[in-house]
């Protein structure tokens, strides 16, 4: 079963806007991390937040996680047509605190940028 | 830097007829992951390989799909015979890991293998 659910489902805006895409999950995480999936480049890691931090930068991407919520959300500032693409999240369950790099995805957000 | 390679890149079979995939992971990583990822859906883990082990299959159908990795390095995935809804895309990744509490454990995918079952 899928550990996280993204929200929303799709997500369609302009060029230079920015989205925001939501995950929530169930279990005690040792870390989450956000993918994204195109055709042309296939899935591809983008940012990965521990559960001992509460937010983290790279380029114009931003998360923040909540552990008392079991939620994240990423934030993609000024976005491009390239962004365009299905974006992930993803958790890394803490077993007994120790992590065994088993991830569980959700079922994703579809973003469109329109030109 | 060369990325995780699969093969083929597409398959088409009839139902009841077996088929392989095969993984070549980034050199120096240990763990080497297959994933199902049906169209719609996120990627669902069936089986992780920790060098030439497995740590966890607990998702894989074993009465039909079967996983190896010999020496460590390359693997292959098999399923006999298909079904219908084998239809999906297999993602193979790897990635570094260090265990303990702190691990980082970044995911670096293949292309995929989709496979359409007639």
């Amino acid at each position: 079963s899928q550990q996280g659910e993204e929200d929303p489902q799709a997500l369609s805006i302009q060029e230079g806007e920015n989205a925001t895409m939501n995950c929530s999950y169930k279990t005690s995480i040792n870390n989450l991390q956000w993918y994204r999936q195109n055709s042309g480049r296939g899935l591809v890691h983008l940012i990965l937040i521990r559960s001992n931090e509460r937010e983290k930068h790279s380029g114009r991407l931003r998360v923040t996680l909540d552990t008392s919520k079991k939620s994240s959300s990423l934030l993609i500032t000024a976005s491009q047509a390239a962004d365009t693409a299905s974006y992930f999240c993803a958790t890394d369950a803490n077993a007994g605190g120790t992590s065994y790099g088993k991830l569980t995805f959700g079922q994703g957000t579809i973003l469109t940028v329109h030109p | 830097e060369a990325g995780v390679a699969q093969s083929p890149r597409y398959k088409i079979i009839e139902k009841r007829q077996s088929v392989a995939f095969w993984c070549n992971p980034i050199s120096g990583h240990a763990t080497l992951y297959w994933y199902q990822q049906i169209l719609g859906q996120g990627p669902k883990l069936l089986i992780q390989f920790q060098n030439n082990g497995v740590v966890d299959d607990s998702q894989l159908p074993k009465d039909r799909f079967s996983a190896e990795r010999l020496k460590g390095v390359d693997s292959t995935l098999k399923i006999q015979p298909a079904k219908l809804e084998d239809s999906a895309v297999y993602l193979c990744a790897s990635s570094l890991l260090s265990p303990g509490f702190w691990s980082y454990n970044e995911q670096f995918f293949g292309p995929g293998t989709r496979l359409t079952v007639l």
